[in-house]
């Protein structure tokens, strides 16, 4: 169990829905990623956020947006849904950020399937 | 922009035997780290091991190495004693040490699925 948790664990949808996913990070992290794993794109990082902050963003489509709340918890929002958006989100989180090693580490991931 | 490239999408080894998986990566920093994660049945990601570029020496964990060859941007794991719990998706990560900007994300490699046969 690497602390991080992630809800739901598995969410079915019809294209054109938006949804949510929820993480709630390590405690005492500060950071947090999101990454998506899908069959044809593999495991692309997709946003992070540092105490609150967008700190860099990856190959994440406007359809989709991220927050991380006072709490540290992340939520990231996928809209207008498609096919190609089923994929297996992860969300990671680190002690911190920047040239200094901290590692990330991974919940269990939401799969989400959209139908 | 930073590349990694994993060769080998499926690998077989016998239990007890040693396997080698491959990865390159492409960069034009001379600094940063070099990661091997192991995604089980589960889809749990585990950090297998890392390893930063400025040191020679290459990285170990118990059973699990690293051959780590910076100029030819190789960066290859080596499992001994392969057990039957080893059989995963092992992917191949890179991340940037630079501060700012999108520099901690992880860039991963499309992965090697290892089976391990008893």
């Amino acid at each position: 169990d690497s602390g991080v948790t992630q809800t739901p664990k598995h969410l079915i949808t019809a294209t054109g829905q938006r949804v949510t996913l929820r993480c709630s990070p390590r405690s005492g992290d500060l950071s947090v990623y999101w990454y998506q794993q899908s069959l044809d794109q593999g495991l692309q990082f997709l946003i992070q956020y540092y105490n609150g902050e967008e700190r860099a963003k990856g190959n994440i489509l406007e359809r989709f947006s991220a927050q991380q709340f006072p709490d540290l918890h992340s939520e990231l929002n996928l809209s207008s849904l498609e096919l190609g958006d089923s994929a297996l989100y992860f969300c990671a989180s680190s002690e911190s950020t920047g040239s200094v090693f901290y590692e990330q580490y991974f919940g269990p991931g939401t799969r989400l399937t959209v139908t | 922009a930073q590349t990694v490239t994993q060769s080998q999408p499926e690998m077989s080894v016998q239990e007890a035997e040693t396997v080698t998986l491959s990865c390159t990566y492409d960069t034009s920093e001379s600094d940063y780290y070099l990661f091997w994660y192991k995604q089980p049945p589960s889809r749990q990601m585990i950090l297998v091991i890392r390893q930063e570029a400025y040191k020679q020496q290459n990285a170990t964990e118990n059973r699990f190495s690293v051959n780590f060859q910076k100029a030819a941007k190789s960066f290859s794991l080596k499992i001994s004693d392969s057990q039957l719990g080893d059989a995963a998706m092992y992917f191949c990560a890179y991340r940037s040490t630079l501060y700012g900007g999108a520099t901690n994300k992880l860039i991963f490699g499309t992965g090697t699925l290892l089976a391990v046969q008893p």
